[in-house]
């Protein structure tokens, strides 16, 4: 079974709107970490955000902000006030504890800023 | 500004050429990565190094041989590849303590073609 899943290959938004990118996740491990990273077409994987399993408030980091919904084991990442500098593909990626340095990346979304 | 480095940023080889690949990073962090990113697929982890020890090689062909002669810097020696290891080369670091909040900090990439 996958262990990141992103199901919106590409999407599309508004410059200004807000644009909210889905990732669900498989664990069976109670300590974990989640990560959201950017990738523009220089291929440079960006560091966005993070949220741990264990944390009580969704993580936000300026205009990123991550839906977590723990029973649903979804962590979708919000960007507000969309610009057309964050077009790029985005990852969402999983640690977990019992499996040290394994990353699991999830296959991306593709997101187009419209002016 | 990136902490990570990758050199060349682009690569050509022939299937009968022997290169590699550097990384190096400047965040003071003890462990390294190599990945291995192909079209429509997700991230795929090659080789970790913790304090310049391989600690996971994850069913990579012999054709890619790592080497971390220190904490900083990682190489990725090619010889006798395939055209079907043509693809982006991600190099990361982080600092390594094997707990789900170590953030992963990646380089550039280096962009192989294998003709």
């Amino acid at each position: 079974a996958q262990k990141i899943t992103q199901t919106q290959p590409g999407m599309f938004v508004q410059e200004k709107e807000a644009v909210t990118l889905d990732c669900t996740y498989d664990t069976s491990d109670p300590s974990y970490g989640l990560f959201w990273y950017k990738q523009p077409s220089s291929g440079e994987m960006i560091f966005l955000i993070y949220q741990g399993s264990y944390d009580q408030q969704n993580a936000t980091e300026g205009r990123y902000s991550l839906n977590f919904q723990k029973a649903r084991k979804s962590a979708n990442l919000v960007i507000s006030a969309s610009q057309l500098g964050d077009s790029a593909m985005y990852f969402c990626a999983m640690r977990e504890t019992n499996t040290g340095n394994q990353f699991y990346f999830g296959t991306g979304t593709s997101l187009t800023v419209i002016p | 500004e990136t902490g990570v480095t990758q050199t060349p940023r682009h690569l050509v080889m022939g299937m009968t050429n022997k290169k590699s690949l550097k990384c190096e990073q400047h965040l003071g962090h003890n462990a390294m990565y190599w990945y291995k990113q192909s079209a429509k697929k997700p991230l795929e982890l090659m080789f970790v190094y913790s304090l310049e020890e391989r600690v996971e090689n994850n069913s990579v062909p012999s054709r890619f041989s790592p080497e971390c002669p220190n904490s900083s810097h990682l190489f990725l020696h090619l010889h006798t590849l395939q055209p079907e290891d043509s693809a982006l080369y991600l190099c990361a670091s982080s600092q390594g303590r094997g707990r789900v909040t170590d953030t992963q900090y990646f380089g550039p990439g280096t962009r192989l073609t294998v003709l």
